[in-house]
This record gives structure tokens, C-alpha cells and sequence, in this order.
């Protein structure tokens, strides 16, 4: 059974740090990688989607990866904002999608 | 363009009582549909998806059932409500194989 890792559980930066979010997951046979965003309460914003086929996507500050055959993806955010704090969900999916617990960001003006 | 809609937002029932919460994709045909559930400081858990109608598969087994009575309507239902069916119900959408969009979700409170 598929199984989704985040790490760390929790970050705190000051703003204008680069940061690196990370995600591993178990079963290499995946159709694609998606990371999302969720503010407290609310729904899942898509970020970023990563077919099984590429290795990354980028998207203005963010820029995922994806090593398929290592079970491995990163998330990268430049150049933080305050506006940034959020809870960040990476999921694999092949017949269905399976997430990760998140990481819960704080960016401190 | 296609949308989810999920309602209602919020909801709070008292335990023993029915459930049915709603979900309707617009702009597309024979979608893939989601129900997922968050608990408090969880993280997202798959209930049911469906691939079209009347093909409800179940990961959890539970007091929860799903149905889709037609291509883009998906619902989610209990008989009884237990206290531990409290939190954030969220509707998901995919085309198959190019990334899901979800429904804005629905807060789920059993008193």
C-alpha cells in the first residue's frame, strides 16, 4: 500500500529565506505528483503537477522535482513570504491519490 | 472551464442523525470522484472514489456510504452519525491521470 511521507512536520523561516519541503513515498508506480497548499479551514489549492514522465515544474517562486525511482519529491520556495504560511500537502496518485500529512509553514515578517 | 461545487460549508448534527452532503462537478464528463475526510491535525484520509456512475469503490469501511446517482454528482450519506465522524469533508475531482481539483470542503461537527 502506497504510503506518503512529509518532512519536516513543521517549519518556521523569517521572510526572504529559501526553503526546501520534502516528500517520499513507498511505490514508485505513479501517474503523476501533485503538491498543494491548504490555509486553515479551507480547501486544497493545487500548486504544482509533476507527470510521472518529468522530473520537475515550476510555477513563478516554486519549483517541485520529482525522482520517480527513488520515491523522492522537493518542494522549493524562493524567496518566502509571510503570505506563504500555510499547510503544504504533496500526494501520489495512480488509481487514486494518497497524501501526506503536510508541512506546516510560518513565515515571520 | 470546469468547476466543483461542494455544500453546504459548515454543518452541525446531533449524533444518531442522517447525513447527506453534496458534490457536483460542472464542465466536464464522466469524471473520476473523490471523497476524502481530514480529521483534526490529520491528514487527508480517501473514504470513496468512483469512476462512473453507479461504481462506488469504499477504502474505509465505516457507517459512511457514497453514491453517484448521475455522471457529475457524487454524494456522500450516513444513517447515523457517530461522534467520530466530526471533521473537514472535502469532494475532489480528476480526468484520469492529469492531477485532482478539489471542492472547498465541508465542516462536519456531530454534537
Amino acid at each position: 500500500k502506497q504510503e506518503v511521507t512529509q518532512i519536516p512536520a513543521a517549519l518556521s523561516v523569517p521572510e526572504g529565506e529559501n526553503l526546501v519541503l520534502n516528500c517520499s513515498f513507498t511505490d514508485s508506480a505513479i501517474y503523476n505528483l501533485q503538491w498543494f497548499r491548504q490555509d486553515p479551514g479551507k480547501g486544497l489549492t493545487s500548486l504544482l503537477l509533476i507527470q510521472s514522465s518529468q522530473r520537475e515544474q515550476t510555477s513563478g517562486r516554486l519549483n517541485a522535482s520529482l525522482d520517480k525511482s527513488s520515491g523522492r519529491s522537493t518542494l522549493y520556495i524562493a524567496a518566502s513570504q509571510p503570505g506563504d504560511s500555510a499547510t503544504y500537502l504533496c500526494a501520489v496518485s495512480l488509481n487514486d491519490m494518497r497524501f501526506g500529512a503536510g508541512t506546516r509553514l510560518t513565515v515571520k515578517p | 472551464s470546469q468547476t466543483i461545487h461542494q455544500w453546504p460549508a459548515t454543518l452541525v448534527q446531533p449524533v444518531g442523525s442522517p447525513l447527506s452532503l453534496e458534490c457536483t462537478v460542472e464542465g466536464t464528463s464522466n469524471p473520476n470522484l473523490y471523497w476524502y475526510r481530514q480529521a483534526a491535525g490529520r491528514g487527508l484520509q480517501l473514504l470513496f472514489y468512483s469512476v462512473g456512475i453507479g461504481q462506488i469503490s469504499s477504502e474505509v469501511p465505516q457507517n459512511l456510504s457514497a453514491s453517484r446517482p448521475q455522471d457529475r454528482q457524487f454524494i456522500l450519506s450516513s444513517k447515523k452519525l457517530l461522534l467520530s465522524d466530526s471533521g473537514f469533508y472535502l469532494c475532489a475531482w480528476s480526468p484520469g491521470g492529469s492531477g485532482y481539483t478539489f471542492g472547498s470542503g465541508t465542516r462536519l461537527t456531530v454534537v
